[in-house]
């Protein structure tokens, strides 16, 4: 079965430094993998997915993200952090038969 | 412009009380999934439908009702045998097949007093 962990639950920056968010993934197939982000109270957004094409990922508001099949993580990145970017972020797989599992979540807390 | 409305945002319940969520999407997805969502714990799947009529048990379905009558509805009944619901509910949807990407819902807060 699959599973996804994010190796933080909390994560702090200071605003105009780099992002990092991990997640670990266990997949007994080739898996698609995502990233959303969910602003306080407020539904899921989709930032980037994974569908076995490029390694590299680019999503919106300047995030990306790189599969390391080696690693079996899929780790989020940002070079340079915005106030508005703080918020709930979660990694997300999908296995062969479309199931889509959520990891725990990581708040990213962004400091002026 | 298309989306997927929850209503009520906020709701309050007496115990023993059963409540329903409701959830419409005019995005002409075929597929529709309620989560429960509990601070630290990401999302939980309660049920889903992949078509008009029919729908499946997700991994936390015991306590919840749902019924899929129209293609644009997937509402959701709370009912008095679910041991603790407070938490936030959201609604998604997707076209289906494939892993494709869901479209969430803003999402409903249930308080039990």
């Amino acid at each position: 079965a699959q599973s996804v962990t994010q190796l933080d639950s909390h994560v702090s920056v200071s605003e105009g430094t780099p992002v990092l968010l991990r997640c670990n993934y266990s997949s007994s197939y080739s898996p698609s993998l995502f990233w959303y982000v969910q602003h306080p109270n407020k539904g899921l957004q989709l930032l980037l997915k994974y569908t076995s094409a490029a390694t590299l990922v680019k999503g919106i508001n300047g995030f990306e993200a790189e599969f390391k099949k080696s690693e079996t993580s899929f780790h989020l990145t940002k070079p340079s952090a915005h106030m508005s970017d703080a918020a709930e972020y979660f990694c997300v797989v999908s296995d062969l038969g479309n199931k889509l599992v959520f990891g725990a979540g990581t708040i990213l807390r962004v400091k002026s | 412009d298309g989306g997927i409305t929850q209503s009520p945002k906020y709701l309050f319940r007496k115990e023993g009380q059963n409540v329903t969520l409701s959830c419409e999407q005019n995005l002409n997805h075929d597929a529709m999934y309620w989560y429960r969502q509990d601070p630290g714990q990401g999302l939980r799947l309660i049920y889903y439908s992949q078509i008009v009529n029919d729908f499946q048990k997700g991994d936390i379905a015991e306590g919840y009702s749902v019924s899929r009558e129209k293609k644009e509805s997937f509402p959701l009944t709370v009912t008095s045998a679910q041991k603790n619901p407070t938490a936030f509910y959201l609604c998604a949807s997707t076209t289906g097949g494939g892993a494709n990407v869901l479209t969430f819902g803003a999402g409903s807060r249930l308080t039990v007093l």
